[in-house]
């Protein structure tokens, strides 16, 4: 069985800081990955999608990618109240129809 | 900002009657997804729907659902006789093409089986 796992936290920062979301896989033939923020009730939002080893930024947001580990992770730098919520890391099944296959989720908790 | 549309947002419906979610994905969008989540739990792959047949379908997608693009702009799922496990978030997604992997989220329909 082919998984994603994630930390269901909930993981609590103050505002202003760097809140850290970390992620493994199982599936060594997944070749991309995403983040998802998800927030109660609603649908997933991407935040950021990542296909190659290392880091790719996209304003407050960065996305790390180690293949060789099974890792991905995602930081928020200068976290707002706003980004709380529950962040969903998926990956491409291995197949080629494109699947995702989602992590359970961590909830972010900015306080204020 | 083109998006994906699902109706009805909310459906309650009885155990053993048939239901079908509607979805309306991104216009010249070509891949198109179901998903599930059941509450508290993860968002769960049900099907995936390419050149007018199923791709790839879960466990979770058996013979009590089906999915149909009846024209070219919707994208429905039937589920033929609920149960009351079937109550959950169902999510429709899409995506434009082989080299644009990023999945786009329709709100999702609420589904209650009593």
């Amino acid at each position: 069985q082919k998984e994603v796992e994630q930390n269901s936290g909930p993981l609590s920062v103050p505002e202003g800081a760097i809140a850290s979301l970390n992620c493994t896989y199982s599936d060594r033939g997944s070749q991309s990955f995403f983040w998802y923020r998800q927030y109660s009730g609603k649908s997933p939002e991407l935040i950021m999608s990542i296909y190659s080893n290392g880091d790719k930024e996209d304003g407050r947001f960065t996305a790390q990618l180690n293949k060789a580990s099974q890792y991905v992770s995602l930081l928020i730098r200068d976290s707002q109240p706003s980004d709380s919520a529950t962040y969903l890391c998926a990956a491409h099944g291995s197949s080629n129809t494109g699947k995702l296959i989602f992590g359970q989720g961590t909830t972010l908790q900015v306080k204020p | 900002e083109p998006e994906v549309t699902q109706t009805p947002s909310h459906q309650v419906t009885q155990m053993g009657q048939e239901v079908i979610l509607r979805c309306v994905p991104i216009s010249n969008h070509l891949y198109f997804y179901w998903y599930r989540q059941i509450l508290g739990q993860k968002v769960e792959f049900l099907v995936s729907f390419y050149n007018n047949e199923i791709s790839e379908k879960s466990e979770i997608f058996d013979d009590q659902f089906s999915v149909e693009r009846p024209d070219g702009s919707n994208f429905t799922l039937k589920i033929r006789s609920t149960k009351l496990e079937d109550s959950a978030m169902y999510f429709c997604a899409s995506r434009a093409g082989t080299n644009q992997e990023t999945q786009y989220f329709g709100p999702g329909t609420r589904l209650l089986v009593l």
